[in-house]
């Protein structure tokens, strides 16, 4: 069974970082693609960031570049995203995600989400 | 990419049809997904590669179209189908989300 387990959300004051990990279990970690996506209370998904398998490929989202990094460690079947320079508008349910398959990029999995809040 | 939903808010009567369309400012091809999202839930894949089912997912789920106009049918809605629907397209990077369609009970 796909598991996906976000931590390391928390309130967090404005310019200040955070580290968002997730733990992969049950399945080939290294084979997938992998993503952060967010969801601000009461309002839509935003795909935040992404990273192929083997990390060579990263991308983010305008609203985020230049700010967050994504990561992996397929050693230890983990996704990291780095979040510096905070704002309140970075304030959200951040999802873990799986593509559905090794080639197709469809969204297939989602843990259940780590909330950041940021606030003075 | 921008992606446009349209209506942000449908109400349908249970066992009727329910079309929900998406948009793109420029072409993704093929690459379209579907997601369902309901209270409290992390959302699921309904639809991926713009009309194939995702596993498990009811033959009353229809999603049609490419290129940059799209549409998800549902047909005889059913009271576990009242949630929020969003596209998404997976053809470049930053891949992009609608901004959502609720569904409802009229």
């Amino acid at each position: 069974e796909v598991q996906l387990v976000e931590s390391g959300g928390g309130l967090v004051q404005p310019g200040r970082s955070l580290r968002l990990s997730c733990a992969a279990s049950g399945f080939t970690f290294d084979a997938y693609a992998m993503h952060w996506v967010r969801q601000a209370p009461g309002k839509g998904l935003e795909w935040v960031s992404g990273v192929l398998w083997n990390s060579a490929t990263t991308g983010y989202a305008d609203s985020v570049k230049g700010r967050f990094t994504i990561s992996r460690d397929n050693a230890r079947n983990s996704l990291y995203l780095q979040m510096n320079s905070l704002r309140a508008e970075d304030t959200a349910l951040y999802y873990c995600a799986r593509d559905i398959g090794v080639v197709t990029a469809a969204i297939g999995y989602w843990g259940q989400g780590t909330l950041v809040t940021v606030s003075s | 990419i921008v992606m446009t939903q349209s209506p942000a808010t449908l109400s349908v009567s249970p066992g009727e049809r329910a079309t929900l369309s998406c948009r793109a400012s420029q072409s993704v091809g093929g690459d379209l997904a579907w997601y369902q999202q309901k209270p409290g839930q992390a959302p699921s894949l309904l639809i991926y590669g713009a009309s194939t089912r995702a596993t498990g997912i009811p033959a009353r789920f229809g999603g049609s179209g490419s290129g940059t106009e799209f549409t998800l049918t549902i047909s005889g809605l059913q009271s576990e189908d009242f949630a929020v629907y969003y596209c998404q397209q997976y053809n470049n990077w930053p891949q992009t989300f609608g901004q959502g369609t609720k569904v409802e009970i009229k």
